[in-house]
Formats: C-alpha cells, structure tokens, sequence
C-alpha cells in the first residue's frame, strides 16, 4: 500500500521566494503532521490536522509559514519570503485517527535549500 | 532545559552487544513515550512505544519507563550492524517533542 508522499522530494530556491511543500497522507487517515528536521537534530513540531482544521499550530516559527488541508487529504505547507535558516527536511505524517497512541507514519521529506 | 533530552552520542558498541539508549523528559504531565529509529538521509520510524512504568519488550528490543524519574530508556540486544542508526526518543504532552537523537553504530 501507498505511504505519506511528499514532493517535490528536493527543493532549491533564492532567498526571498515563495515555496509550496505538499504532503499526501495515507489513505484514511485523518491526522496530519508537518515536523521540520535540521541536520543533527530531532523533528521540531510544526503543526498538526484533524480532518480539514488544523488542530495545534503552535510550533509555526512565524507568519511566513502557513498549511492548508482543504478537503481533509492533502496538505501545503506555505513559505513566504523564504530565509536561508529556513534549510531543512520539512517531514509530513500521518496517522489513523490522531491521538499519541495511534502511530505516526512518516514520509521521506522534502530537502528545502534557500541559498 | 530541554523538554527531551537523550543521552549524548556517538554511541558504539560490538556486534552482540547490548546497546542503551536513555532518555530523559521534563514535562511530568507527558503519559506517551516512543521510540524512533532513522537511517541517514531517511525518514523516522516507531519501533517501541510505552505507556505506563516498567519494561516492555518487543524481540530484540526492550523499552523501559520511570515517570517519577522522568527517564525512558531503549535496550537493544544481540545489537546487528543493521541497528546502525539514529534513534530519537518522543514524548507526548499534547503534542509530540523529539530529542534530538543518539547515533548508534554497531561494529561487525
């Protein structure tokens, strides 16, 4: 069966641009996180969807950073005026019905360069 | 402080050998604890997950927990250099923390 997919799997863009990451979760399940990972370090919490609202999204690090999930499938993560600490694996997952016992199923990333 | 912090790595340990991965947490209030394995340039994982104090074990791989240490710890036995990995410990409270990971590599 289909795990989380996530395009592109590499992104490179300028300082300044916008950039859309998409995320199409498992089929079924209605939970849906985005977690960013720097290079030797843990998955920092970005924010999480139930269905089509998005649940806690406490950890965006600013208002240049936004998701949608609009038909409670597929999600975007939005990045305006994109900074060059902004480089990371931005990791989407999903999982059956939310909650911290049900697991999470991790896709391979998208590699963000902002140069 | 750190909300989860993992003991420092790189850790390296003989084939068949037992590896320890500890953990650490400082919210008190945090009920679900996991454990995640990440090879390099992949994505994370869950091979255990616990939920109330003592030992829980799943083949090779054992978790252990102590609320009132607020102390999580993985062990792995008869380690493989297949384990060779990054594990991240997690802990829910309200929303899941990661640490920021102990590199294991286990030598043939």
């Amino acid at each position: 069966g289909a795990g989380v997919s996530q395009t592109p799997s590499n992104k490179v863009t300028e300082k300044g641009k916008y950039v859309e990451l998409r995320c199409d979760p498992i089929s079924g399940h209605t939970a849906l996180y985005w977690y960013r990972q720097s290079l030797g370090q843990g998955p920092e919490f970005l924010i999480y969807f139930q269905g089509t609202g998005a649940a806690d999204d406490s950890g965006l690090p600013n208002d240049r950073f936004f998701a949608v999930r609009p038909e409670g499938s597929v999600s975007t993560l939005k990045i305006q005026r994109t900074e060059r600490g902004d480089s990371a694996v931005y990791l989407c997952a999903s999982s059956f019905q939310g909650g911290w016992n049900s697991p999470l199923h991790f896709g391979n990333g998208t590699r963000l360069t902002v140069t | 402080q750190k909300e989860v912090e993992q003991n420092s790595g790189p850790l390296s340990v003989p084939e068949g050998a037992i590896a320890s991965l500890n953990c650490t947490y400082s919210d008190r209030g945090s009920q679900s604890f996991f454990w995640y394995r990440q090879y390099s340039g992949k994505s994370p994982e869950l091979i255990m997950s616990i939920y109330s104090n003592g030992d829980k074990e799943d083949g090779r791989f054992t978790a252990q927990l102590n609320k009132a240490s607020q102390y999580v710890s993985l062990l792995i036995r008869d380690s493989q250099p297949s384990d060779s990995a990054t594990y991240l410990c997690a802990v829910e409270r309200g929303r899941l923390t990661f640490g920021e990971g102990t590199q294991l590599t286990v030598n043939p």
